[in-house]
């Protein structure tokens, strides 16, 4: 079984700042991983996703997130944000061979002026 | 194309009661999932149907919910009696036939609140 721990359960930023998310997982087998965002009142929608390949993964809005094994950490960032920003951020874990999504509790993001 | 639709959006109920969801997903997507999401934390999935196959139900409280996806498209989720701790906005979602590498796509949500 997979689980996902985002350390953040709040981040405040001002606009233009850059901003990290931090999420951890522990897995005892291979895994994809995945960022998604919930604006208000509105249901997931994915940001980007880790397969294989470049451990850099760049998606949607501006956001990348890296993958490190070693640290079994997917982190996510952008360089500069939005007030349209302003959502909840959630990581997700499936292992390679099942199709369950384990999510994290999210993070809120708020971008102010 | 048209994404996952959901209705209703909203619903209040008094606990005791009986109340059902429904899901549409996405044209052609052979697999279907229905995650609750309780106020601070993220969706935990409740049941996932391959087509109008049950796939995996472990986290379904069987005593009183109930899903079924007849003809392998559209999808009702059913709760009764409510419970207070039933309280949650319920997600659907569907992706590809084994495909995509598990990318789901994800209706609007309906939030439940059972007084």
């Amino acid at each position: 079984a997979q689980s996902v721990t985002q350390l953040d359960s709040q981040v405040p930023v001002f606009e233009e700042a850059p901003v990290e998310l931090r999420c951890n997982y522990s897995s005892s087998v291979s895994v994809y991983l995945f960022w998604y965002v919930q604006y208000p009142n509105q249901g997931l929608q994915l940001l980007l996703k880790y397969l294989s390949g470049s451990t850099l993964v760049k998606g949607i809005n501006g956001f990348e997130a890296e993958f490190n094994k070693s640290q079994t950490s997917f982190h996510l960032r952008k360089p500069s944000v939005h007030i349209s920003d302003t959502a909840e951020y959630f990581c997700a874990v499936s292992d390679i061979n099942d199709y369950k999504l384990s999510f994290g509790a999210g993070t809120t993001v708020t971008v102010r002026a | 194309e048209a994404g996952v639709a959901q209705s209703p959006r909203y619903k209040i109920i008094e606990k005791r009661q009986s109340v059902a969801f429904w899901c549409n997903p996405i044209s052609g997507h052979a697999t279907l999932y229905w995650y609750q999401q309780i106020l601070g934390q993220g969706p935990k999935l409740l049941i996932q149907f391959q087509n109008n196959g049950v796939v995996d139900d472990s986290q379904l409280p069987k005593d009183r919910f109930s899903a079924e996806r007849l003809k392998g498209v559209d999808s009702t989720l059913k709760i009764q009696p409510a419970k207070l701790e039933d309280s949650a906005v319920y997600l659907c979602a569907s992706s590809t036939h084994r495909g995509r590498h598990n990318e789901q796509f994800f209706g609007p949500g309906t939030r439940l609140t059972v007084l």
